[in-house]
Protein backbone atom coordinates (compact mmCIF):
# COMPACT_ATOMS: atom_id res chain seq x y z
CA UNK A 1 0.00 0.00 0.00
CA UNK A 2 1.10 3.73 -0.80
CA UNK A 3 0.25 6.59 -0.51
CA UNK A 4 -3.09 7.67 1.57
CA UNK A 5 -5.75 5.22 2.07
CA UNK A 6 -9.63 4.92 3.21
CA UNK A 7 -12.20 3.06 4.20
CA UNK A 8 -14.42 2.35 4.01
CA UNK A 9 -14.95 3.91 0.21
CA UNK A 10 -18.81 3.96 0.04
CA UNK A 11 -20.83 3.62 3.46
CA UNK A 12 -25.05 4.30 3.79
CA UNK A 13 -26.25 4.56 7.54
CA UNK A 14 -29.22 5.68 9.54
CA UNK A 15 -29.74 8.15 12.09
CA UNK A 16 -29.46 6.24 14.82
CA UNK A 17 -26.28 4.02 13.62
CA UNK A 18 -22.75 4.54 14.83
CA UNK A 19 -19.81 3.55 12.22
CA UNK A 20 -16.18 4.87 11.97
CA UNK A 21 -14.31 5.90 9.01
CA UNK A 22 -10.24 4.89 8.61
CA UNK A 23 -7.76 6.44 6.90
CA UNK A 24 -3.82 5.66 7.10
CA UNK A 25 -0.72 7.46 5.38
CA UNK A 26 1.86 5.46 4.50
CA UNK A 27 4.55 8.57 3.89
CA UNK A 28 5.31 8.74 6.96
CA UNK A 29 3.89 12.01 7.57
CA UNK A 30 2.93 13.47 10.96
CA UNK A 31 0.04 15.92 10.41
CA UNK A 32 -2.99 14.74 9.29
CA UNK A 33 -6.66 16.25 8.29
CA UNK A 34 -10.49 15.10 8.42
CA UNK A 35 -12.42 17.49 5.49
CA UNK A 36 -16.31 17.28 4.38
CA UNK A 37 -16.95 18.03 0.50
CA UNK A 38 -20.32 18.60 -0.16
CA UNK A 39 -22.22 19.38 -3.26
CA UNK A 40 -21.74 23.34 -4.64
CA UNK A 41 -19.22 24.02 -1.39
CA UNK A 42 -15.87 24.41 -1.11
CA UNK A 43 -13.90 22.13 1.01
CA UNK A 44 -14.17 22.24 4.87
CA UNK A 45 -11.75 21.50 7.23
CA UNK A 46 -12.78 19.60 10.41
CA UNK A 47 -9.78 18.55 12.36
CA UNK A 48 -6.35 18.65 12.15
CA UNK A 49 -3.41 16.26 13.88
CA UNK A 50 -0.25 17.20 14.45
CA UNK A 51 1.89 14.75 15.66
CA UNK A 52 -1.19 12.66 17.26
CA UNK A 53 -2.30 15.90 19.04
CA UNK A 54 -5.38 17.74 18.19
CA UNK A 55 -4.44 21.24 17.42
CA UNK A 56 -8.06 22.23 14.94
CA UNK A 57 -11.93 22.05 15.73
CA UNK A 58 -13.09 23.80 13.19
CA UNK A 59 -16.34 24.28 14.62
CA UNK A 60 -17.59 20.58 13.93
CA UNK A 61 -20.39 19.09 15.54
CA UNK A 62 -19.87 16.39 18.54
CA UNK A 63 -21.74 13.81 16.66
CA UNK A 64 -18.08 13.42 14.82
CA UNK A 65 -15.42 12.52 17.03
CA UNK A 66 -11.95 11.88 15.40
CA UNK A 67 -8.91 9.91 16.96
CA UNK A 68 -5.40 9.78 16.03
CA UNK A 69 -3.91 6.62 17.89
CA UNK A 70 -0.33 7.71 16.11
CA UNK A 71 0.74 9.61 13.10
CA UNK A 72 -0.17 7.04 10.61
CA UNK A 73 -3.87 6.32 11.29
CA UNK A 74 -6.77 8.50 11.72
CA UNK A 75 -10.23 7.27 12.38
CA UNK A 76 -13.96 9.74 12.25
CA UNK A 77 -16.13 7.98 14.68
CA UNK A 78 -19.55 8.72 13.59
CA UNK A 79 -23.09 8.62 15.38
CA UNK A 80 -26.96 10.06 15.11
CA UNK A 81 -25.67 11.91 12.00
CA UNK A 82 -27.83 14.23 9.72
CA UNK A 83 -29.31 13.35 6.20
CA UNK A 84 -27.33 16.87 6.02
CA UNK A 85 -24.44 15.12 6.55
CA UNK A 86 -24.13 13.01 3.40
CA UNK A 87 -20.76 14.19 1.75
CA UNK A 88 -17.72 12.96 0.78
CA UNK A 89 -14.97 12.77 3.46
CA UNK A 90 -11.85 12.91 2.68
CA UNK A 91 -8.46 12.52 4.72
CA UNK A 92 -5.17 14.02 4.01
CA UNK A 93 -1.54 14.24 5.56
CA UNK A 94 1.42 16.35 5.17
CA UNK A 95 5.13 16.22 6.29
CA UNK A 96 4.89 19.34 8.58
CA UNK A 97 2.46 20.52 10.00
CA UNK A 98 0.42 22.89 7.50
CA UNK A 99 2.65 21.84 4.50
CA UNK A 100 1.78 20.25 1.20
CA UNK A 101 -1.14 17.73 1.39
CA UNK A 102 -2.10 14.01 -0.31
CA UNK A 103 -5.07 13.09 0.03
CA UNK A 104 -6.66 9.56 -0.17
CA UNK A 105 -9.79 8.89 -2.02
CA UNK A 106 -12.58 9.55 0.42
CA UNK A 107 -15.27 8.09 1.95
CA UNK A 108 -18.61 8.91 -0.19
CA UNK A 109 -21.12 8.54 3.19
CA UNK A 110 -24.93 8.47 2.83
CA UNK A 111 -26.90 9.30 5.82
CA UNK A 112 -30.56 8.18 5.30
CA UNK B 1 -10.81 34.97 8.20
CA UNK B 2 -9.22 33.88 4.53
CA UNK B 3 -11.60 34.19 1.43
CA UNK B 4 -10.42 32.31 -1.70
CA UNK B 5 -11.79 32.50 -5.18
CA UNK B 6 -11.35 30.89 -8.37
CA UNK B 7 -11.99 31.86 -11.60
CA UNK B 8 -13.79 31.15 -14.03
CA UNK B 9 -16.29 28.39 -11.97
CA UNK B 10 -16.65 26.75 -15.74
CA UNK B 11 -14.39 26.30 -18.65
CA UNK B 12 -14.88 24.71 -21.72
CA UNK B 13 -11.75 24.34 -24.34
CA UNK B 14 -11.04 22.27 -27.36
CA UNK B 15 -8.01 20.48 -27.13
CA UNK B 16 -4.45 21.98 -27.86
CA UNK B 17 -5.35 25.59 -26.70
CA UNK B 18 -3.28 27.21 -24.04
CA UNK B 19 -5.27 28.56 -20.79
CA UNK B 20 -5.23 30.26 -17.37
CA UNK B 21 -7.14 29.28 -14.44
CA UNK B 22 -7.30 32.00 -11.75
CA UNK B 23 -7.27 31.84 -7.90
CA UNK B 24 -7.24 35.02 -5.79
CA UNK B 25 -6.99 35.11 -1.47
CA UNK B 26 -7.68 37.72 1.17
CA UNK B 27 -5.31 37.26 3.30
CA UNK B 28 -1.35 37.68 1.58
CA UNK B 29 0.24 36.39 5.04
CA UNK B 30 0.31 32.65 3.98
CA UNK B 31 2.60 30.01 4.39
CA UNK B 32 1.96 28.17 0.28
CA UNK B 33 -0.01 27.87 -2.33
CA UNK B 34 -1.22 24.41 -3.21
CA UNK B 35 -2.62 23.56 -6.36
CA UNK B 36 -5.01 20.20 -6.91
CA UNK B 37 -7.12 18.44 -9.57
CA UNK B 38 -10.40 16.41 -8.59
CA UNK B 39 -12.07 14.15 -11.24
CA UNK B 40 -15.88 12.95 -10.28
CA UNK B 41 -16.25 11.23 -7.40
CA UNK B 42 -12.53 11.05 -6.41
CA UNK B 43 -9.83 12.42 -3.85
CA UNK B 44 -7.57 15.21 -4.79
CA UNK B 45 -4.15 14.74 -6.99
CA UNK B 46 -1.76 17.54 -5.63
CA UNK B 47 -0.35 19.54 -8.61
CA UNK B 48 1.94 22.00 -8.03
CA UNK B 49 3.02 23.59 -4.15
CA UNK B 50 4.57 26.90 -4.21
CA UNK B 51 5.71 28.42 -0.74
CA UNK B 52 5.66 31.71 -0.58
CA UNK B 53 8.96 32.59 -0.60
CA UNK B 54 8.97 31.61 -4.73
CA UNK B 55 7.28 33.06 -7.44
CA UNK B 56 6.31 30.00 -9.45
CA UNK B 57 6.43 26.22 -10.14
CA UNK B 58 6.46 24.17 -12.80
CA UNK B 59 5.68 20.29 -13.74
CA UNK B 60 5.20 19.24 -17.50
CA UNK B 61 2.90 20.91 -19.12
CA UNK B 62 1.74 22.49 -15.93
CA UNK B 63 2.79 25.95 -14.50
CA UNK B 64 1.79 28.15 -11.22
CA UNK B 65 2.64 31.21 -10.28
CA UNK B 66 2.21 33.63 -7.23
CA UNK B 67 1.80 36.54 -6.62
CA UNK B 68 1.28 37.78 -2.87
CA UNK B 69 1.46 41.15 -3.23
CA UNK B 70 -1.72 41.22 -5.38
CA UNK B 71 -3.37 38.25 -3.59
CA UNK B 72 -3.40 35.83 -6.85
CA UNK B 73 -1.90 32.80 -8.36
CA UNK B 74 -2.77 31.22 -11.58
CA UNK B 75 -1.99 27.90 -12.99
CA UNK B 76 -1.51 27.91 -16.70
CA UNK B 77 -2.31 24.50 -18.30
CA UNK B 78 0.22 24.06 -21.93
CA UNK B 79 -1.02 22.08 -24.86
CA UNK B 80 -4.26 21.06 -23.23
CA UNK B 81 -5.32 17.37 -23.51
CA UNK B 82 -9.09 15.81 -22.72
CA UNK B 83 -7.30 13.92 -20.14
CA UNK B 84 -7.26 17.25 -18.50
CA UNK B 85 -10.91 17.46 -17.94
CA UNK B 86 -11.29 17.65 -14.20
CA UNK B 87 -12.28 20.03 -11.63
CA UNK B 88 -9.00 22.31 -10.13
CA UNK B 89 -8.82 23.65 -6.68
CA UNK B 90 -6.40 25.76 -5.02
CA UNK B 91 -5.62 25.60 -1.44
CA UNK B 92 -4.00 28.21 0.84
CA UNK B 93 -1.86 26.96 3.53
CA UNK B 94 -1.31 28.82 6.77
CA UNK B 95 1.70 26.94 8.67
CA UNK B 96 0.57 28.90 11.87
CA UNK B 97 -2.47 27.23 12.65
CA UNK B 98 -2.54 24.48 10.12
CA UNK B 99 -5.41 25.90 8.17
CA UNK B 100 -6.02 25.38 5.24
CA UNK B 101 -8.45 27.20 2.43
CA UNK B 102 -10.09 26.03 -0.84
CA UNK B 103 -11.50 27.53 -3.77
CA UNK B 104 -14.86 26.34 -5.04
CA UNK B 105 -12.58 24.82 -7.70
CA UNK B 106 -12.76 25.34 -11.62
CA UNK B 107 -14.33 22.31 -13.59
CA UNK B 108 -12.54 21.88 -16.98
CA UNK B 109 -13.71 20.58 -19.80
CA UNK B 110 -11.19 19.65 -23.06
CA UNK B 111 -13.26 19.03 -26.00
CA UNK B 112 -11.40 16.47 -28.63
Amino acid sequence: ETGVTQTPRHLVMGMTNKKSLKCEQHLGHNAMYWYKQSAKKPLELMFVYNFKEQTENNSVPSRFSPECPNSSHLFLHLHTLQPEDSALYLCASSQVFGGEQFFGPGTRLTVL
Amino acid sequence: KQEVTQIPAALSVPEGENLVLNCSFTDSAIYNLQWFRQDPGKGLTSLLLIQSSQREQTSGRLNASLDKSSGRSTLYIAASQPGDSATYLCAVLNTNAGKSTFGDGTTLTVKP
